[in-house]
């Protein structure tokens, strides 16, 4: 079956950087989403990853590594907004989007 | 309006009540999508439609169809609602579809089936 893994709830410090893990098993891969999403709120987008490697988008970095199945998302010099959750999807062999159940970010002064 | 509208935002429905949730957006995209959210699981997919007129099934299509009779409205029909179904629905639209398309999400529709 097709399966996408992240930590339930991370505790970070403000000024921080934390670091969110995701990993997959997919039929096929066609692509990694992060979405960010606050509460009560619809999902944003953050990132988008096919090649292996660190995408960094001002604070925000995303990596890649196809031949692992894994991705993680990089947040640094962490704000109080940042608090959200954090969902890692992946596009399968047919387009369509597998989605985590979510990282919930919790930031402390 | 401005990117993806839903309606309504929340919504209390009796066991067995027929239930329509709206999604218009102006952005032109050809892609649609239903997701429900449910605590502790990722999105779901429902139905998608990857242009007007055609729609297909998602994930969890059970209990729920769509329709795409243009580029803008993809409704969400719910013919006999049963508890299982309270969830927060988000409707979503993207530019491309096959692709790498980024999705763009409404606000989302709270329902409680009771």
């Amino acid at each position: 079956g097709q399966n996408i893994d992240q930590p339930t709830e991370m505790t970070a410090t403000e000024g921080a950087i934390v670091q969110i893990n995701c990993t997959y098993q997919t039929s096929g891969f066609n692509g990694l989403f992060w979405y960010q999403q606050h509460a009560g709120e619809a999902p944003t987008f953050l990132s988008y990853n096919v090649l292996d490697g660190l995408e960094e988008k001002g604070r925000f970095s995303s990596f890649l590594s196809r031949s692992k199945g894994y991705s993680y998302l990089l947040l640094k010099e962490l704000q109080m907004k940042d608090s959200a959750s954090y969902l890692c999807a992946v596009q399968d062999s047919n387009y369509q989007l597998i989605w985590g159940a979510g990282t919930k970010l919790i930031i402390k002064p | 309006i401005a990117g993806i509208t839903q309606a309504p935002t929340s919504q209390i429905l009796a066991a067995g009540r027929r239930m329509t949730l709206r999604c218009t957006q102006d952005m032109r995209h050809n892609a649609m999508y239903w997701y429900r959210q449910d605590l502790g699981l990722g999105l779901r997919l429902i139905h998608y439609s990857n242009t007007a007129g055609t729609t297909g099934k998602g994930e969890v299509p059970d209990g729920y169809s769509v329709s795409r009779a243009n580029t803008d409205d993809f409704p969400l029909t719910l013919a006999s609602a049963v508890p299982s179904q309270t969830s927060v629905y988000f409707c979503a639209s993207s530019d491309s579809t096959g692709s790498t398309g980024e999705l763009f999400f409404g606000e989302g529709s709270r329902l409680t089936v009771l």
